[in-house]
């Protein structure tokens, strides 16, 4: 079984420049996870997804990020404008309801 | 509200010694909690998981943890480390909502 797919793995731009990430979450997993890892962090949520409607997306800065879902399956994570505080990971992680989460490698992103 | 905290940033031992990654959390309602790893330059996996049952739960690999309620804690343990232990490791718990809160974690360094 495929596992949690991030797209790209390496993501270097200058700021005020945009960047978008994708994510392809495990077959059948209807709960879908955007987290940002500073480095020496744990993981810290943005946005959480079931199917298609964002249900928390309490930490996830609106001014300049978003996300969407249309299809309840794979998900876009926008950054515009990009600014040096945003050079992070950013993982995408799934899960079946109430169960435990999977975790796709992750984008690292460097804004310069 | 909810929180974790892995109180110790980093843990050097040596190897096959034992080891302990102290996890406490905080929740109003009932939690599930994990372990998750990191290897360096490669995404979380989960370790460990207590759902529910016996309060002591195992990992593939010797790593063990004990879920007490009464301690808010979930310590994670390993009698004899190895070198390829070497990693960063993420306490969580899964509380209202479904929300998952991460630790900051812990870099286990095994020495030679």
């Amino acid at each position: 079984e495929a596992g949690v797919v991030q797209s790209p793995r390496y993501k270097i731009i200058e700021k005020k420049q945009p960047v978008a990430f994708w994510c392809n979450p495990i077959s059948g997993h209807n709960t879908l996870y955007w987290y940002r890892q500073n480095l020496g962090q744990g993981p810290e949520l943005l946005i959480r997804y079931e199917n298609e409607e964002a249900v928390d997306d309490s930490q996830l800065p609106k001014d300049r990020f978003s996300a969407e879902r249309l299809k309840g399956v794979d998900s876009t994570l926008k950054i515009q404008p990009a600014e040096l505080g945003d050079s992070a990971v950013y993982l995408c992680a799934s899960s079946p309801p109430v169960e435990t989460q999977y975790f796709g490698p992750g984008t690292r992103l460097l804004v310069l | 509200a909810q929180s974790v905290t892995q109180l110790d940033s980093q843990v050097p031992v040596f190897e096959e010694a034992p080891v302990e990654l102290r996890c406490n959390y905080s929740s109003s309602v009932s939690v599930y909690l994990f372990w998750y790893v990191q290897y360096p330059n490669q995404g979380l996996q989960l370790l460990l998981k207590y759902l529910s049952g016996s309060t002591l739960v195992e990992s593939i690999n010797g790593f063990e943890a004990e879920f007490n309620k009464s301690q808010t804690s979930f310590h994670l343990r390993k009698p004899s480390v190895h070198i390829s232990d070497t990693a960063e490791y993420f306490c969580a718990v899964k509380g209202g909502y479904q929300k998952v809160t991460f630790g900051t974690g812990t870099k286990l360094q095994v020495i030679p």
